[in-house]
């Protein structure tokens, strides 16, 4: 399977606290790319960060990428109730010049109020 | 920008029934749709990637005949469950990628349809 692993399955958390979620993938990639989604809906674009990219922030939001582990972790600071959702990394698998999102396991958060 | 409106958004029907369901992307011209499966506490699956104006790409061990895929536009795209039984019953996904699109650019998602057969 092309499927990457996620870390932990499930993450409870108390309100203030970071979380961190660990993303392991199998080939080579061009980005890794990380998305939300909340229970019943669809998936929401949180960060995209590029092969030679070590690290990218944005707002509460870090990623980090280790090519050489093929792995990638996304850090949520200061955690309020409202992120909790399920978390999937993704990464960009290319055949025959088509393109297409392979989506990890997932991490389900919650966060404790 | 850069909206997916996905109808219905929950489907209930008996056996035998099919269904169809729509991914449109409301502010931008998409030539690539994708359609996901994902059962309870799983991951997306991809199902099938649908190109404007020729035949969607099925992934392996996706019945093509039982899963109907149409991109008529640059802005629709249609998933047609035919005969649908209750092992179809699942969450179905859509997203679109812009006009030119490449790989560094992220995908936009639907908010999913819930499709129960009973």
């Amino acid at each position: 399977s092309q499927q990457g692993e996620e870390d932990p399955q499930a993450l409870s958390i108390q309100e203030g606290e970071n979380a961190t979620m660990n993303c392991s993938y199998k080939t080579s990639i061009n980005n890794l790319q990380w998305y939300r989604q909340n229970s019943g809906r669809g998936l929401v674009h949180l960060i995209l960060i590029r092969s030679n990219e070590r690290e990218k922030h944005s707002g509460r939001l870090r990623v980090t990428l280790d090519t050489s582990k093929k792995s990638s972790s996304l850090l949520i600071t200061a955690s309020r109730a409202a992120d909790t959702a399920s978390y999937f990394c993704a990464t960009v698998f290319e055949m025959d010049s088509s393109y297409k999102l392979i989506f990890g396991s997932g991490t389900r958060l919650l966060v404790r109020p | 920008g850069a909206v997916v409106s996905q109808h219905p958004s929950r489907v209930i029907c008996k056996s035998g029934t099919s269904v169809k369901i729509e991914c449109r992307s409301l502010d931008f011209q998409a030539t690539t749709m994708f359609w996901y499966r994902q059962f309870p506490k799983q991951s997306l699956m991809l199902m099938a990637t649908s190109n404007e104006g020729s035949k969607a790409t099925y992934e392996q061990g996706v019945e093509k005949d039982k899963f109907l895929i149409n991109h008529a536009s640059l802005t629709l795209s249609t998933l047609t469950v035919t005969s649908a039984h209750p092992e179809d019953s699942s969450f179905y996904i859509c997203s679109a990628q812009t006009v030119g699109a490449v790989l560094n650019q992220p995908q936009h998602f639907g908010d999913g349809t819930r499709l129960s057969i009973l």
